[in-house]
């Protein structure tokens, strides 16, 4: 089973800053089937990003994936007041297995 | 609009049973393989089970194999999971959600709202 952990645990940034999301896996990623979800209180998870880098219908380009193999990281370029959530990442490669997650909280 | 509503969650004690139903609109759904996956109370995320677009093929986490049964009802575009020998660590909150379409990746692209299963006495 490929691990994923993913860093900083909580993100405290403010508006219109740069975020930067890190996702570690165990091993080689295949295809770089990766993806990035979005996850606000209350709400189910929502399709952010897939295979490492193209962005789901609807999702603003301020998002940005990237990386292969082993360290995947997301971008949002510059944080919206609705961009506040924690973010899984998720291989499925094979099996599906999920990072721990990221919190961006507000600063 | 591609809509997935989940039923079926609900207080039970340590090795009772529950049965999960979602009912998906939307889309085709004898085309797609569909999943279940959990969330515990403030934990992440963790795949349950998953079923192929015909229903012949069923994968497991170890977690819940001899116990989760997942299937399909293409008639009513409902998909089940039975839950049996519950417990505590089975507390979640279960998600359907539906694969995208490529066969042997479970990337999810749309996700139901979710029901709350909690197992205690």
């Amino acid at each position: 089973e490929i691990v994923l952990t993913q860093s900083p645990g909580t993100l405290s940034l403010s508006p219109g800053e740069r975020a930067t999301l890190s996702c570690r896996a165990s091993q080689s990623v295949s295809n770089n089937y990766l993806a990035w979800y979005q996850q606000k209180p209350g709400q189910a998870p929502r399709l952010f990003i897939y295979g490492a880098s193209s962005r789901a219908t609807g999702i603003p380009d301020r998002f940005s994936g990237s990386g292969s193999g082993t360290d995947f990281t997301l971008t949002i370029s510059r944080l919206e007041p609705e961009d506040f959530a924690v973010y899984f990442c998720q291989q499925y490669g094979g099996s599906a297995t999920f990072g721990g997650g990221t919190k961006v909280e507000i600063k | 609009e591609v809509q997935l509503l989940e039923s079926g969650g609900g207080l039970v004690q340590p090795g009772g049973s529950l049965r999960l139903s979602c009912v998906v609109s939307g889309f085709t759904f004898s085309t797609y393989a569909m999943s279940w996956v959990r969330q515990a109370p403030g934990k992440g995320l963790e795949w349950v089970s998953g079923i192929s677009a015909s229903g012949g093929n069923t994968y497991y986490a170890d977690s819940v194999k001899g116990r989760f049964t997942i299937s399909i009802d293409n008639s009513k575009n409902t998909l089940c999971l039975q839950m049996n020998s519950l417990r505590a660590e089975d507390t979640a909150v279960y998600y359907c959600a539906k694969e995208s379409g490529v066969i042997g990746t479970p990337l999810f692209d749309y996700w139901g709202q979710g029901t709350l299963v909690t197992v205690s006495s």
